[in-house]
């Protein structure tokens, strides 16, 4: 059973400024398959990146997905102010822990 | 656009029962597995149980299995999930969410705002 680790835990950012979030699988994961996600506070989560890299419909081109194998990151490359927020990676059943993004 | 409701959480006592139901509209329901992920106050996400789109399949995690029962009725584009003899740890937002495949990559398109579940004594 694979398990994600996300890290940091928190990040703490200004607008305008990038964010770098890391997952690391227990084991391989097979062709890429992880999705990244963003939930609100008091919201659900939304999809923004399946396939490690491919954006979700109505996904700004800001948020990027990349890795292979066992290591996985979501970019935001200019923070907007509704971009503060916890992501989660998932991998089949699998979620990581979370990454919050703090102003 | 697509839109998923929830309906039926809220406050029982340990061992109880309660059926969680979502409406689903905007895509094919018939055409799509379903799932139910939780998330307890406070903490991450948590996948609960699948359900394939013809109802043969079912799948669910270790921690609620004999306890808990997903199904569907496509007629009336709904998925439901019963639940039984529930604990404390059950304690949650129950959400429905609609699964989508890449191949074998499965993943959570669209999630509802889901239901909240208490078990409290």
């Amino acid at each position: 059973e694979i398990v994600l680790t996300q890290s940091p835990g928190t990040l703490s950012l200004s607008p305008g400024q990038r964010a770098i979030l890391s997952c690391r699988a227990s084991q391989s994961i097979t062709s890429n398959y992880l999705a990244w996600y963003q939930q609100k506070p008091g919201q659900a989560p939304r999809l923004l990146i399946y396939g490690a890299s491919t954006r979700a419909t109505g996904i700004p081109d800001r948020f990027s997905g990349s890795g292979s194998g066992t290591d996985f990151t979501l970019t935001i490359s200019r923070l907007g102010p509704e971009d503060f927020a916890v992501y989660y990676c998932q991998h089949a059943k699998a979620f990581g822990q979370g990454t919050k993004v703090e102003i | 656009d697509v839109q998923l409701v929830e309906s039926g959480g809220g406050l029982v006592q340990p061992g109880d029962s309660l059926r969680l139901s979502c409406e689903a509209s905007g895509f094919t329901f018939s055409r799509s597995w379903m799932t139910w992920v939780r998330q307890a106050p406070g903490k991450g996400l948590e996948w609960v149980a699948n359900i394939k789109n013809d109802g043969r399949e079912k799948y669910y995690e270790d921690f609620v299995q004999g306890r808990f029962t997903i199904s569907r009725d496509n007629a009336k584009s709904s998925s439901y999930l019963q639940m039984n003899s529930l604990r404390v740890e059950d304690t949650a937002v129950y959400y429905c969410v609609k699964l989508e495949w890449l191949v074998l990559h499965w993943f959570f398109e669209f999630w509802g705002r889901g239901t909240l579940v208490t078990v409290s004594s």
